[in-house]
Order: structure tokens, then sequence, then C-alpha cells
């Protein structure tokens, strides 16, 4: 398995509160993903990183920010968390930025069930 | 739009029979069509791809098929077994912007 391990596994807070995730990899990988799984819509890019100190948005990157100033840690925060952003969020790691070819897959960490109330 | 259509939810088959996943896409830019595998509680991993240019690829038990005149793909898993019960995801590669996006996922059910 790739060395990567989301922190914490299952969170629940209140609506309105700033809520941060942590994802860290061992595999010195130089891209970072964050992604949220929801019903209905699979996995949504939120962030990504290619290296540290440079990041970019996803698809559904309102309500999120995140920062990457080692290469080992990719953080995600919702800055006042909302019940929309009750999900599964899965950090992924890959080795070039190319995540369709084989030499560079997707791997997954096992995700933060976020709940807010 | 670069959407990625799977539109039957779920699949249940016996153990030994074949499981047929299929995907549909619309827009015919992209490079690479991966299929990806989850368990319950943990994260998704890679588990066949197809480059766009090719119509078959196979690995083991695992077989992906690309009918790009019918925007089709789909996996075929032979023979079934019970361990292959998961969610399965096909998603899309465009190199031209870096994009991988994801369909909502099939949950195969394989019966003992």
């Amino acid at each position: 398995d790739a060395g990567i391990t989301q922190s914490p596994r299952h969170k629940v807070t209140e609506t309105g509160t700033p809520v941060t995730l942590r994802c860290h990899q061992t595999e010195n990988h130089r891209y970072m993903y964050w992604y949220r799984q929801d019903p209905g819509h699979g996995l949504r890019l939120i962030h990504y990183s290619y290296g540290v100190k440079d990041t970019d948005k996803g698809e559904v990157s309102d309500g999120y920010s995140v920062s990457r100033s080692k290469t080992e840690d990719f953080l995600l925060t919702l800055e006042s968390a909302t019940s929309s952003q009750t999900s599964v969020y899965f950090c992924a790691i890959s080795e070039k930025g190319n995540t369709g070819q084989l030499n560079s897959p997707l791997h997954f960490g096992n995700g933060t069930r976020l709940t807010v109330t | 739009d670069q959407q990625v259509k799977q539109n039957s939810p779920s699949l249940s088959v016996q153990e030994g029979r074949i499981s047929i996943l299929n995907c549909d896409y619309t827009n015919s830019m992209f490079d690479y069509f991966l299929w990806y595998k989850k368990y319950p509680a943990e994260g998704p991993t890679f588990l066949i791809s197809i480059s766009s240019i090719k119509d078959k690829n196979e690995d083991g038990r695992f077989t992906v098929f690309l009918n790009k005149s019918a925007k089709h793909l789909s996996l075929h898993i032979v023979p079934s077994q019970p361990g292959d019960s998961a969610v399965y995801f096909c998603a899309r590669y465009t190199g031209a912007n870096s994009k991988l996006t994801f369909g909502k996922g099939i949950t195969l059910s394989v019966r003992p």
C-alpha cells in the first residue's frame, strides 16, 4: 500500500466551525489531491498540489482551502463548515501529474468521514 | 463537457460467471480510461486502464473493451469471485488539461 495517512478518520462538527483535514504521505510524491465522494456524484476533485506551496483549484473548490508547506503534508481546510460539506474526503497522491498513465495512477488514502450537523 | 456515465448503480452476479460493468462517455477527447475499485472504508485502488488508441486491454481476469464509435467501454471480470464485490469507478483522463473525471460508480455484488 502507498504510504498515505489521513487524519482524522471520522469527525463530527457543527455548522460554522472551521475544520482541517490532514493528509500525510511517505512516498515523496510530488502531486497530491483532495477528492470528495458523495452518493450519486462519484469522486470529485476539490484541490490539488503539484509541489510545495503550489496548489490549484479543482471542480468543487468553493468553501475549501488547502496548504502544502512540506512535500509530505497536504491540508484541507473548511473555513466555515456547512451541511453540504458532509461527505467522505479522500486524499490521493501521484508520482507524476499524468494520472491517466499506467506509471502514474492515483493512490488513495482510506478517507475521512466528515459530518456537519 | 467531459461526462462519464455509469448508468447502472448496481450489478449482482453468481460466483464463477462473468461480470460486465458498463461506462458511457460524452465528448471524444480523452487519452485514457481507467477503472478503480473501492471496498467499504477504504480508498479506491487502480485496477486497469486503456489507451484511446486501443480497443482492448487485458490483465488476468480483468478485460476492458473500448468502443469509440459508440462512446462506450466495459469492464469484464471472468470468472467473478466474491472478493470482487466492491464499487467500481470508471474514470477518463485527458492529457491536454490533465483532467481526471470519475463516474458515479457501480456496486458489484458477487454471490457465492
